[in-house]
C-alpha cells in the first residue's frame, strides 16, 4: 500500500524558477527520505530528514517536515532543465527494521 | 565505490517461468531490501535480508523469495511468473542502524509475456 501521497502530480515550470512538491503520510515515522527517479530508472537519493528535524538543507535543495500535520515539501530553487524527473517521498515507519514507504511521485518537468 | 549494482539491467521471461535477480550492495551496506515498482506507481516493498535471513516481509506472495549471502549480496527469485510481475525491480542496500538512507541501484526491468 502507498502511505504518502505527493502533491501536485505533475508539475510544468521554466529554468530559474522554484518547484514545490509536497508529501503527505499517514502514520509516525523515523525519518523521511527524498529521492528522484530519471526516465523509470533506479532511484538517486537526495535528502533524508529524520522526524526530530524541521528543516535541511542540501545545494539547491530544501526539505521541511511537520510531523503534527504528517507533511513534508522539497523545494527546488533555480531549477534546471536536468533536474527533470520524478519525485518521491519515502518514509521510513518506526517498526524497528527500515521499510520504505513510497507515494506516488511528482513528475516535474523543467523547460529550457 | 560502485554504489548498488543490479543484474540484469532487462528481461524477458515466459509466464510460468522462473526468474533470478541479483544485487550487490554499496559497500559498507549489510541490508538489502528489494522493491517492486510498477509502471506509474512508486516503489512497494517486497523483503528485507540482514544477516541472511528475511527479516521484513512486504505483501507479496510465496512465489517471490530470496537469499543473502555471506558477502551481503542478495537474489530475489519469483517462480510461476504471471503478466502482473511485469516490473521495474529495485535493490536498495543501508546499514542496519537506524535513520540511515536507503541507496537504490538502477533497477532490473522484468517484463513477462
Amino acid at each position: 500500500s502507498q502511505q504518502g501521497e505527493e502533491d501536485p502530480q505533475a508539475l510544468s515550470i521554466q529554468e530559474g524558477e522554484n518547484a514545490t512538491m509536497n508529501c503527505s503520510y499517514k502514520t509516525s515515522i523515523n525519518n523521511l527520505q527524498w529521492y528522484r527517479q530519471n526516465s523509470g530508472r533506479g532511484l538517486v537519493h537526495l535528502i533524508l530528514i529524520r522526524s526530530n528535524e524541521r528543516e535541511k538543507h542540501s545545494g539547491r535543495l530544501r526539505v521541511t517536515l511537520d510531523t503534527s500535520k504528517k507533511s513534508s515539501s522539497l523545494l527546488i530553487t533555480a531549477s534546471r532543465a536536468a533536474d527533470t524527473a520524478s519525485y518521491f517521498c519515502a518514509t521510513d515507519e518506526n517498526t524497528g527494521f527500515q521499510k520504505l514507504v513510497f507515494g506516488t511521485g511528482t513528475r516535474l518537468l523543467v523547460s529550457p | 565505490d560502485a554504489g548498488v549494482t543490479q543484474s540484469p539491467t532487462h528481461l524477458i521471461k515466459t509466464r510460468g517461468q522462473q526468474v533470478t535477480l541479483r544485487c550487490s550492495p554499496k559497500s559498507g551496506h549489510d541490508t538489502v531490501s528489494w522493491y517492486q515498482q510498477a509502471l506509474g506507481q512508486g516503489p512497494q516493498f517486497i523483503f528485507q535480508y540482514y544477516e541472511e535471513e528475511e527479516r521484513q516481509r512486504g505483501n507479496f506472495p510465496d512465489r517471490f523469495s530470496g537469499h543473502q549471502f555471506p558477502n551481503y549480496s542478495s537474489e530475489l527469485n519469483v517462480n510461476a511468473l504471471l503478466l502482473g510481475d511485469s516490473a521495474l525491480y529495485l535493490c536498495a542496500s543501508s546499514l542496519s542502524t537506524m535513520n540511515t538512507e536507503a541507496f537504490f541501484g538502477q533497477g532490473t526491468r522484468l517484463t513477462v509475456v
